[in-house]
C-alpha cells in the first residue's frame, strides 16, 4: 500500500481503556486522513490533518475521539474510554498536497477489537 | 444517508469474461470519482479514477464509464483474472473537498 505505515495492526482493548493508533504517511506526504470501516460497511471519513493542524474533523465523533499530526512523528488517532461499538478497522491515508484530484494512499489498517 | 451506493454486495464472473461493477451517487457536487480495490487484511489500493468532465477513462484492463445525467458510473474489467477477486469500492469527492465518500463495496469472485 504505497508506503503508508500503521501500527499496531491489531489492537485489543477492554471497555473503558484507551486506544492509540499510529500512522506514518508516505515520505514527502504532509496530508493525513483517517477513515473507519465498520463490519459490512464502506470506509467512513473521520478527520483530515496537515502537520500540526486539523483541517476537517467533520467525521469525528464529538466525544472520546481525538487526532493529532505533530511536527515530528506519526499521526495519532486516540480513542478514550473505548466501547464495543468502537470495534472496527481504522485506515490512515496520505497524499502529497491534498488537492481534489489527487490520489490518497492507504495504509494496511489497524483492527481494533473492544472486549 | 448513503451518497455513494453500490447495490450489488457480490458478483461472480467467469475467468476471461468481462466484470462490470456498478455505482450510483446522489450528490451532484461530486466532481471526481475513484475506484479502489481491497484484499482482506490490507488497505484499499487505488485502481482508476475519472473526472466529472469526462465520460470514460481507460487503463489497461480497467475502464471506468461515467453517466452524469444518470448519476451512475461503472467499472469494467476485461478480461477478468483470478487476481481480480477482491472487494471493489466506488468513491467520490467534491471540488475543493478533502474527504472521499465511499460506497459499501462489491465483492468480486472470479471463477476458474
Amino acid at each position: 500500500n504505497a508506503g503508508v505505515m500503521q501500527n499496531p495492526r491489531h489492537l485489543v482493548r477492554r471497555r473503558g481503556q484507551e486506544a492509540r493508533l499510529r500512522c506514518s504517511p508516505m515520505k514527502g506526504h504532509s496530508h493525513v486522513y483517517w477513515y473507519r470501516q465498520l463490519p459490512e460497511e464502506g470506509l467512513k471519513f473521520m478527520v483530515y490533518l496537515q502537520k500540526e493542524n486539523i483541517i476537517d474533523e467533520s467525521g469525528m465523533p464529538k466525544e472520546r475521539f481525538s487526532a493529532e499530526f505533530p511536527k515530528e512523528g506519526p499521526s495519532i488517532l486516540r480513542i478514550q474510554q473505548v466501547v464495543r461499538g468502537d470495534s472496527a478497522a481504522y485506515f490512515c491515508a496520505s497524499s502529497p498536497s491534498g488537492t481534489s484530484g489527487e490520489e490518497q494512499y492507504f495504509g494496511p489498517g489497524t483492527r481494533l477489537t473492544v472486549t | 444517508d448513503q451518497q455513494v451506493k453500490q447495490n450489488s454486495p457480490s458478483l461472480s464472473v467467469q475467468e476471461g469474461r468481462i466484470s462490470i461493477l456498478n455505482c450510483d451517487y446522489t450528490n451532484s457536487m461530486f466532481d471526481y470519482f475513484l475506484w479502489y480495490k481491497k484484499y482482506p487484511a490490507e488497505g484499499p489500493t487505488f485502481l482508476i479514477s475519472i473526472s466529472s468532465i469526462k465520460d470514460k477513462n481507460e487503463d489497461g484492463r480497467f475502464t471506468v464509464f461515467l453517466n452524469k445525467s444518470a448519476k451512475h458510473l461503472s467499472l469494467h474489467i476485461v478480461p477478468s483474472q483470478p487476481g481480480d477477486s477482491a472487494v471493489y469500492f466506488c468513491a467520490a469527492r467534491g471540488n475543493r473537498d478533502d474527504k472521499i465518500i465511499f460506497g459499501k463495496g462489491t465483492r468480486l469472485h472470479i471463477l476458474p
